[in-house]
């Protein structure tokens, strides 16, 4: 059964740095590795999606990689901006046969004007 | 762009009285899915449909919960008799493919509250 690790919890960083955001996964056999933005209250906001059998994505500031080797995703979002505060989730699918998406706990950040 | 919508946004019941959650896929999607979250923890998977059946569920699924396609645009889920531990927040989503399929997208809607009293 897939387990999805988000960490840190929380991160808080200074407007304009560059960040990035880890996720975990224990099954390597994930078919597609999904990033959503929550806003407090608010529903998913699919951000970017990952194939297996692609390393990365881009979508203007953001990119996400994917290492099914080690099992591991990254959020990289350039010149962090105020806007940009929310919790990041990710999810992964592992296909054969199954629909779910299992999530992560997200990460909560912060970008301090 | 077109959007998943779930109605209504605000629910408060009491315990053991029935509530149906109201969803609008994207109009050329095939596959629907619920998920929850309660407040604090990750989202859950509660169901899959397709083609007016249920093609996966999770063992949070039990009997008390249904879903049905009434028509040709909108998709509910109805909870028989709600539980305290039922309050979450109920998350639609919908596909234009298979969910596991390579690549495929889920799109999500905004969600409706749900608070059992």
């Amino acid at each position: 059964k897939q387990e999805v690790t988000q960490i840190p919890a929380a991160l808080s960083v200074p407007e304009g740095e560059n960040l990035v955001l880890n996720c975990s996964f224990t099954d390597s056999a994930i078919y597609n590795l999904q990033w959503f933005r929550q806003d407090p209250g608010k529903g998913l906001t699919s951000l970017l999606l990952i194939q297996s059998s692609q390393r990365e994505q881009t979508s203007g500031r953001l990119n996400a990689s994917l290492d099914k080797s080690s099992g591991r995703s990254t959020l990289y979002i350039a010149a962090s901006q105020p806007g940009d505060s929310a919790t990041y989730l990710c999810a992964g699918s592992s296909g054969a046969g199954s629909y779910q998406l299992t999530f992560g706990k997200g990460t909560k950040l912060s970008v301090i004007p | 762009e077109p959007e998943v919508t779930q109605t209504p946004s605000h629910q408060v019941t009491q315990m053991g009285q029935e509530v149906i959650l109201r969803c609008v896929p994207i109009s050329n999607h095939l596959y629907f899915y619920w998920y929850r979250q309660i407040l604090g923890q990750k989202v859950e998977f509660l169901v899959s449909f397709y083609n007016n059946e249920i093609s996966e569920k999770s063992e949070i699924f039990d009997d008390q919960f249904s879903v049905e396609r009434p028509d040709g645009s909108n998709f509910t889920l109805k909870i028989r008799s709600t539980k305290l531990e039922d309050s979450a927040m109920y998350f639609c989503a919908s596909s234009e493919r298979y969910g596991g399929r390579l690549g495929e997208t889920q799109y999500f809607g905004p969600g409706t509250r749900l608070l059992v009293l």
